[in-house]
């Protein structure tokens, strides 16, 4: 059974600091990696996405990926209220089976 | 508008009673997929298409039927709903290749069953 883990929060963080989100995933087949936000009552919508170890940067938005340790993380630099969100971690899985796995989801709120 | 629609938003059934959720893109995207969303579990993938006639199972696939007759069109076909099946539905298509994992997803569908 493919997992994609990650803490279910709530986290909390003011406004202008540095929300980190983790992400750890069981496939070590997965090569892609993929962030989507899910406002209350809205549809998951695709922030970033990463395929190669290291840090991709998307404006406030840094994703980390580190395939020996099967982790992956986002940090959302200078956070704002707007970005008060569900955060939902995917790993899309190799092969011929192109099954997409979330994690269950970090609920994030960002303190005015 | 690039998008992705699915019909009914909300709908309340009884046990047994057959039912069909349409899902539709315009983007020309060949991989779709649908998901169900329950509290605490996060999306879980019921069953997704490759192409047109080209469908496989997901995590979930128990009580759900899907068919790919046309690349636009993948609806979700609940033969004999039950209780658990009691969810948010949502389907998402995108691009073949490995950005099928940037999908784009539909405002969803609430069911009830009861």
């Amino acid at each position: 059974q493919k997992e994609v883990e990650q803490n279910s929060g709530p986290l909390s963080v003011p406004e202008g600091a540095i929300a980190s989100l983790n992400c750890t995933y069981s496939d070590r087949g997965s090569q892609s990696f993929f962030w989507y936000r899910q406002y209350s009552g809205k549809s998951p919508e695709l922030i970033m996405f990463i395929y190669s170890n290291g840090d991709k940067e998307d404006g406030r938005f840094t994703a980390q990926l580190n395939k020996a340790s099967q982790y992956v993380s986002l940090l959302i630099r200078d956070s704002q209220p707007s970005d008060s969100a569900t955060y939902l971690c995917a790993a899309l899985s190799s092969g011929s089976a192109r099954q997409l796995t979330f994690g269950s989801g970090t609920q994030l709120t960002v303190l005015p | 508008e690039a998008q992705v629609t699915q019909n009914p938003r909300y709908l309340i059934t009884v046990t047994g009673k057959k039912l069909t959720v349409t899902c539709s893109q315009n983007m020309n995207h060949e991989y779709m997929s649908w998901y169900r969303q329950d509290p605490g579990l996060g999306l879980r993938q019921i069953y997704y298409s490759m192409n047109v006639e080209v469908t496989d199972k997901g995590d979930v696939p128990e009580g759900y039927k899907v068919s790919r007759k046309e690349k636009r069109n993948f609806p979700l076909i609940l033969e004999s709903p039950s209780p658990n099946q009691t969810s948010l539905y949502f389907c998402a298509s995108s691009p073949s290749g490995w950005v099928e994992g940037t999908q784009y997803f539909g405002p969803g569908t609430r069911l009830t069953v009861l």
